[in-house]
């Protein structure tokens, strides 16, 4: 079982949708949480940290349950330029090295 | 261009040959990682330095790759007699405390 478990997709959703990732952390011992966008063979890049107060930024938001280790994104308001692979991240307490999921495919058509 | 620079892009050679790709951070960030990632897959971390110390490694590191960091500042990767399976794209990332910020990325095909 892999530490951090994303579900694939691909969604496949209209422009103005709302869509929701999904993410399940197995190791206790990860501290901070974050979400990487990554497109199409480009390097991943931070879109926000996650935390336990939820944070939003724009469209997105973030959530962490930590007591059932569980990571939400929520785009509100798809845009085409959302297309994209995104990537749930956690970090653990005592090394300084990310896990990544196998990330989420989505792709806004118009 | 300030950010995590790599080279090579990309790199292709025939199985048995030795590869080694570099990585520049960002100047201030003591803190430099590689990960693997193959298709499909999330990346994988490889290696971890802080300044010119490898404080961690994979056992995704078999003995054939070889990461230094000789002044604290680029890094670069080896990847002895390559073999099919390291195909891949290799990721650098750098960090001046926690948010790590990655690189292009070298992607190499192995023959």
């Amino acid at each position: 079982r892999k530490e951090v478990e994303q579900d694939p997709g691909p969604f496949n959703v209209p422009e103005g949708a709302t869509v929701a990732f999904n993410c399940t952390y197995s190791n206790s011992a990860s501290q901070s949480f974050f979400w990487y966008r990554q497109d199409c063979r480009k390097e991943p890049k931070l879109l926000m940290s996650v935390y336990s107060s939820g944070n939003e930024d724009g469209r997105f938001t973030a959530q962490l349950n930590r007591a059932s280790q569980y990571i939400s994104l929520l785009i509100r308001d798809s845009k085409l330029s959302d297309s994209a692979t995104y990537l749930c991240v956690a970090r653990h307490y005592n090394t300084d090295k990310l896990i990544f999921g196998t990330g989420t495919r989505l792709q806004v058509f118009p | 261009d300030t950010g995590v620079s790599q080279n090579p892009r990309h790199k292709i050679t025939k199985r048995g040959q030795n590869v080694t790709f570099r990585c520049d951070p960002i100047s201030e960030h003591n803190r430099l990682y590689w990960y693997r990632q193959t298709l499909g897959q999330g990346p994988e971390f490889l290696t971890y330095f802080q300044n010119e110390a490898q404080l961690e490694k994979s056992r995704l590191l078999s003995d054939r790759f070889s990461a230094e960091r000789p002044k604290g500042s680029f890094s670069t990767l080896e990847i002895q007699r390559t073999e099919q399976g390291d195909s891949a794209m290799y990721l650098c990332a750098s960090s001046p405390q926690e948010t790590q910020y990655f690189g292009p990325g070298t992607r190499l095909l192995v023959l």
